[in-house]
C-alpha cells in the first residue's frame, strides 16, 4: 500500500520550453502533496506544500511563478517548471501523506529527472 | 531551512558488521523522527520511524535509538548486507506534515 507514482521518469527538453510533473497517490486520498528538488549527492530541499483545493504554499527562495503546482484532486498533483533553463535541470521528487492516517509518514515517488538541454 | 545534522557524510563496512548513522535535532517541537533509505535514481523509501515518547525502535535488523535530552537519534543495522549499500538519510516531522532532512550518509557494505 501507499503508493506514489511519478511522471515522467525522465525528460529531457531545450531551454525556454515547459515541463509538467505529475505525482499521484495510487491507492490512498492524500490531501497535501509535497515537492521536493534534490541536487546530485546532495540532501532534498523542501520547495512547496501542495494542498487539495487551495493554494500551494512555497518555501523561501522558490519562484512561485517558475514552478507552478496544482493539485486539483485528493490523488493527483503536477509541479509545471516553466520556461525551463539549464539551471533548473535537477531531480524533483514528490511525496503524499494520506489523509486516515494523521500528520506523518510522508511516501515518495520515484522522482523525475529532468534535463534542459 | 533549518536541517538536521547527519554524519557520517560516508560510511563503508563490511558484510556482516554494524552501521551506525548519528543525527542531532534543534528543534523540540518536532515528534517525528524517521529514516528514509534512498538508491540511487529512485526517491526515497521509509525504513522506520520513532516518536519522542519511546527510546527505541526495533524493525528487523533496523533499530532506531532516540535519546530525547541528548536530541540525538541513531539508527543502526545489524548484519550489514550488501543489499543495504544506499544513501540514508534521517528527518524530522512536524505538526503540518512537513519533513525536514539531514545531509544523507552513503553506506557502502563490503563483501
Amino acid at each position: 500500500g501507499a503508493v506514489v507514482s511519478q511522471h515522467p521518469s525522465w525528460v529531457i527538453c531545450k531551454s525556454g520550453t515547459s515541463v509538467k510533473i505529475e505525482c499521484r497517490s495510487l491507492d490512498f486520498q492524500a490531501t497535501t502533496m509535497f515537492w521536493y528538488r534534490q541536487f546530485p549527492k546532495q540532501s532534498l530541499m523542501l520547495m512547496a506544500t501542495s494542498n487539495e483545493g487551495s493554494k500551494a504554499t512555497y518555501e523561501q527562495g522558490v519562484e512561485k511563478d517558475k514552478f507552478l503546482i496544482n493539485h486539483a484532486s485528493l490523488t493527483l498533483s503536477t509541479l509545471t517548471v516553466t520556461s525551463a533553463h539549464p539551471e533548473d535541470s535537477s531531480f524533483y521528487i514528490c511525496s503524499a501523506r494520506d489523509v486516515g492516517l494523521g500528520n506523518q509518514p510522508q511516501h515518495f515517488g520515484d522522482g523525475t529527472r529532468l534535463s534542459i538541454l | 531551512q533549518q536541517q538536521v545534522k547527519q554524519s557520517p557524510q560516508s560510511l563503508i563496512v563490511q558484510k556482516g558488521g554494524i552501521s551506525i548513522i548519528n543525527c542531532a535535532y534543534e528543534n523540540t517541537a518536532f515528534d517525528y523522527f524517521p529514516w528514509y533509505q534512498q538508491f540511487p535514481g529512485k526517491g526515497p523509501a521509509l525504513l522506520i520511524a520513532i516518536r519522542p515518547d519511546v527510546s527505541e525502535k526495533k524493525e528487523g535488523r533496523f533499530t532506531i535509538s532516540f535519546n530525547k535530552s541528548a536530541k540525538q537519534f541513531s539508527l543502526h543495522i545489524m548484519d550489514s548486507q550488501p543489499g543495504d549499500s544506499a544513501t540514508y538519510f534521517c528527518a524530522e516531522g512536524g505538526s503540518q506534515g512537513n519533513l525536514i532532512f539531514g545531509k544523507g550518509t552513503k553506506l557502502s557494505v563490503k563483501p
